[in-house]
């Protein structure tokens, strides 16, 4: 079955780091751009990061410099390193596969994580 | 910045949906719709504008371009009752917009 699991969420204190995981299965993550998407409870979706298949990778501004995308072909999964965290990191983060024949379009999504920020 | 229009529909089956996404600038034809059910991963229904992505019924449409969207759904079934929200590609960074409810009673 084609699917992506997150992990790696919690709660964490403002200024702490923390490591979210997306396991792949069904699809090697190297062989696609892949992303995170964030969504704060009532908010809309936000994008975070991505990296594409050269390695090339992006940032929202209000994340660069704190968090890093990577990936790993031996678990086939996706990684975001987040430090510096502050309260309005706090969402649901999701890890998705764009698929440039459909458009760039994001067309396989995890179930997410939940990331809390709060003293 | 894309606004959805409008927050919430309430329609009948066998009725037809008209959904509305508006940029704030334009986005050319680098805009998505996705459909999500609650306790469900969101679902890719339409990409650049018009195109339905893989499995998507014919009865999902996709429209527009520059600035103004429509998502329409020509004969509502009771599944289609879902949260629909639109994706621009096209100006960095890429966003969304705030979704539309669709019910069907």
């Amino acid at each position: 079955e084609v699917q992506l699991v997150e992990s790696g969420g919690g709660l964490v204190q403002p200024g702490w780091s923390l490591r979210l995981s997306c396991a792949a299965s069904g699809i090697t993550v190297g062989s696609y751009d892949m992303h995170w998407v964030r969504q704060a409870t009532g908010k809309r979706l936000e994008w975070v990061s991505g990296i594409g298949t050269a390695g090339d990778t992006d940032y929202r501004d209000s994340v660069r410099g704190r968090f890093t995308i990577s990936r790993e072909s031996g678990s086939n999964s996706l990684y975001l390193q987040m430090s510096s965290l502050r309260d309005g990191d706090t969402a649901v983060y999701y890890c998705v596969r764009r698929l440039w024949t459909a458009g760039g379009g994001f067309d396989l999504w995890g179930q997410g994580t939940m990331v809390t920020v709060s003293s | 910045v894309l606004t959805q229009s409008p927050a919430t529909l309430s329609l009948s089956p066998g009725a037809r949906a008209t959904l509305s996404c508006r940029a704030s600038q334009s986005v050319s034809n680098y805009l998505a719709w996705y459909q999500r059910k609650p306790g469900q991963a969101p679902r890719l229904l339409i990409y650049d504008a018009s195109n339905r992505a893989t499995g998507i019924p014919a009865r999902f449409s996709g429209s527009g371009s520059g600035t103004d969207f429509t998502l329409t759904i020509s004969s509502l079934e009771p599944e289609d009752s879902a949260v629909y929200f639109c994706h621009q590609r096209d100006i960095w960074p890429m966003t969304f917009g705030q979704g539309t409810r669709l019910e069907i009673k």
